[in-house]
């Protein structure tokens, strides 16, 4: 089945600094990629979503200067939080579509724990 | 743009017993209806699906209903088991996928 990963599963960083996470399609080509924020026991909300190639286009209230998603290859995306403050600590979520077999499940990778001091 | 509301936020119920949650969506556009499982600090896991042209789909004792008059989805889990204690997403989904608030359903032995 499709494979995602991401990297790193969890970061501790001070309050200032930027953040890169790395979403990876293993076993298949991701035209288009999705991030999504979590708080604790809350759902999963739709930050942005990546398409290879082009501009990310964010959900309304989601900076994008903030929060910058580079998609450049058809297996690799990457959200970079920007000068965190502890606010943006949360989980955060990458999904894929393949679009060779199914153009409508996703699949999720393992998420990214991010605390900010 | 879509929204989608799930119910009850909490469920516990005994082993052996059903569990059912129900969803509600507002875009009619919306054709495809999946439902996660996740366990805590875990990512979320397809359970099943439901397409729009498909008014019911089951998978063992899991199964799913869609009523796209009334915008409504629901989820059945037949003879639960403990290992099904977790927090459960309906989305609904055209281009982008949106998540209810989720159900944590709890088993107890």
């Amino acid at each position: 089945g499709a494979v995602v990963s991401q990297h790193p599963s969890r970061v501790i960083c001070k309050s200032g600094t930027s953040v890169k996470i790395e979403c990876r399609s293993l076993d298949f080509q991701a035209t288009t990629m999705f991030w999504y924020r979590q708080f604790p026991k809350q759902s999963l909300m739709l930050m942005a979503t990546s398409n290879e190639g082009s501009k990310a286009t964010y959900e309304q209230g989601v900076e994008k200067d903030k929060f910058l998603i580079n998609h450049a290859s058809l297996t690799l995306s990457t959200l970079t939080v920007t000068s965190a403050h502890p606010e943006d600590s949360s989980f955060y979520i990458c999904s894929a579509r393949d679009p060779w077999t199914d153009t409508d499940t996703q699949y999720f990778g393992p998420g990214t724990r991010l605390t900010v001091l | 743009g879509e929204n989608v509301e799930q119910h009850p936020s909490t469920l516990s119920v005994q082993e052996g017993d059903s569990a059912v949650i129900k969803c509600t969506y507002s875009d009619s556009a919306s054709n495809y209806f999946p439902w996660y499982k996740q366990e805590l600090g875990k990512r979320p896991q397809l359970i099943i699906d439901i397409r729009s042209n498909v008014g019911e789909k089951k998978d063992q004792r899991i199964a799913v209903t869609l009523n796209k008059t009334a915008k409504h989805f629901s989820l059945h889990i037949t003879e639960t088991q403990p290992e099904d204690s977790a927090v459960y997403f309906c989305a609904a989904s055209k281009n982008d996928m949106r998540f209810g608030a989720g159900t944590r359903l709890t088993v107890k032995p």
